[in-house]
């Protein structure tokens, strides 16, 4: 079945760097655009940022353009974001999630468990 | 960025009866709206696509109607496993944006 499994998650300072995973499996990875989605504590559904299945084009919430950088290998199965920069405003539990639009641009219909973030000194 | 708001913040229902979701967009999406639910300490789970149609697997009492900017999420009769927060999300454009959610509580 398809499975999404985030790593990487945990406790940054202000102004640090964080790598998060996401393996993928139960799928052709490689057909599919992947979004990070977050959720700060207690709080609703933030879009993150998307990367096309061929890694043709990126978008990016306003709130992390210029800090954050998604990417992914295809030959590993596995769905990146380089977080530099970091402010305590990101401390949110990350999603990685599956486009539902094989070669296109969709909506999330595959959500990973999430790994958490915490900015904080 | 299209904004997207849901109404009502939290709805209060009992088990049995029907429940009506609202999601409104400050413009146009056509169909290209979804529908999320989410329990605590869960992922959020697809329900509804492409504004109407059910996600594999989601229970026929879940239904989604609209187009443009108003749109409806109608759980005909709940159920105790239906009780969460829910999200619609627009993907018409980028970025995609979600609203704020409507949780849906026992009355």
């Amino acid at each position: 079945q398809v499975q999404l499994v985030e790593s990487g998650g945990g406790v940054v300072q202000p102004g640090g760097s964080l790598r998060l995973s996401c393996a993928a499996s139960g799928f052709s990875f490689s057909n599919y655009g992947m979004h990070w989605v977050r959720q700060a504590p207690g709080k609703g559904l933030e879009w993150v940022a998307f990367i096309r299945y061929d890694e043709s084009d990126e978008y990016y919430a306003e709130s992390v353009k210029g800090r954050f950088t998604i990417s992914r290998d295809n030959s590993k199965n596995t769905l990146y974001i380089q977080m530099n920069s970091l402010r305590a405003e990101d401390t949110a539990v990350y999603y990685c999630a599956k486009d539902r639009g094989q070669w296109l641009d969709y909506n999330m219909d595959v959500w990973g468990k999430g790994t958490t973030v915490t900015v904080s000194s | 960025e299209k904004v997207m708001t849901q109404s009502p913040a939290t709805l209060s229902v009992s088990p049995g009866e029907r429940a009506t979701l609202s999601c409104r967009a400050s413009q146009g999406v056509s169909s290209n709206l979804a529908w999320y639910q989410q329990k605590p300490g869960q992922a959020p789970r697809l329900l509804i696509y492409d504004a109407s149609a059910r996600a594999t697997g989601i229970p026929a009492r879940f239904s989604g109607s609209g187009s443009g900017t108003e749109f409806t999420l109608t759980i005909s009769s709940l159920q105790s496993e239906d009780f969460a927060v829910y999200y619609c999300q627009q993907y018409n454009n980028w970025p995609r944006t979600f609203g704020q959610g409507t949780r849906v509580e026992i009355k």
